[in-house]
């Protein structure tokens, strides 16, 4: 089974401030990851997939890179809205589709 | 738009069967674009993938709970089910279901999620 590894667990932004997150696979993926955000008492919604193709309605300072086993998502300048628990998953393997254990982030 | 609901029982006896449905409204379950899946997460924690099945009831499942795992799906009402069978605390979680455009594609649409635990 892929094991996805999100760093870091926590990560502490200000508003307005850049933040990165980081999604390592244990074998190669492809392209094959989304991200998703995640609120509390709310399911996850999608923010990318492909790797780097932003989902309809997500907002540009929402971008995705990576492929192989090195996988980055980036929030160009955090909004209020964007405190939340965000999660990996690689969809490449079968049958498993495996999901990273999340990072939060939170107001600085 | 796509939209999913769960329903079924909040609570299940441990050694019992758990039993949710998906309702899908928007669609059509029966249409060749889409894959039907349920994810769970148990209370402050991550996210597992349990299975998916297509509208010809091909079924696809996590290895890890295979065994006890049933996914069905109902086109005349426009609905798909879980069964989880020999439930233990281990098993409390939110049930989601979601849709993927491919057997292996990204979740793009979900169900807002139910509760269940798992307690005599």
């Amino acid at each position: 089974e892929i094991v996805m590894t999100q760093s870091p667990a926590t990560l502490s932004v200000s508003p307005g401030e850049r933040a990165t997150l980081s999604c390592r696979a244990s074998q190669s993926v492809s392209s094959n990851l989304a991200w998703y955000q995640q609120k509390p008492g709310q399911a996850p919604r999608l923010l990318i997939y492909g790797a780097s193709t932003r989902a309809t309605g997500i907002p540009a300072r929402f971008s995705g890179s990576g492929s192989g086993t090195e996988f980055t998502l980036t929030i160009s300048s955090l909004q209020s809205e964007d405190f939340a628990v965000y999660y990996c998953q690689q969809y490449n393997n079968w049958p498993s589709r495996t999901f990273g254990q999340g990072t939060k982030v939170e107001i600085k | 738009q796509l939209q999913l609901q769960e329903s079924g029982p909040g609570l299940v006896k441990p050694s019992e069967t758990l039993s949710l449905t998906c309702t899908v409204s928007g669609g059509s379950i029966s249409s060749s674009s889409y894959y039907w899946g349920w994810i769970r997460q148990p209370p402050g924690k991550g996210l597992e993938w349990i299975g998916s099945i297509y509208y010809s009831g091909s079924t696809y499942y996590n290895p890890s709970l295979k065994s006890r795992v049933t996914i069905s799906v109902d086109t005349s009402k426009n609905q798909f089910s879980l069964k989880l069978s020999s439930v233990t605390a281990a098993d409390t979680a939110v049930y989601y279901c979601a849709s993927t455009a491919k057997l292996l594609a990204e979740l793009d649409y979900w169900g807002q999620g139910t509760l269940v635990t798992v307690s005599s």
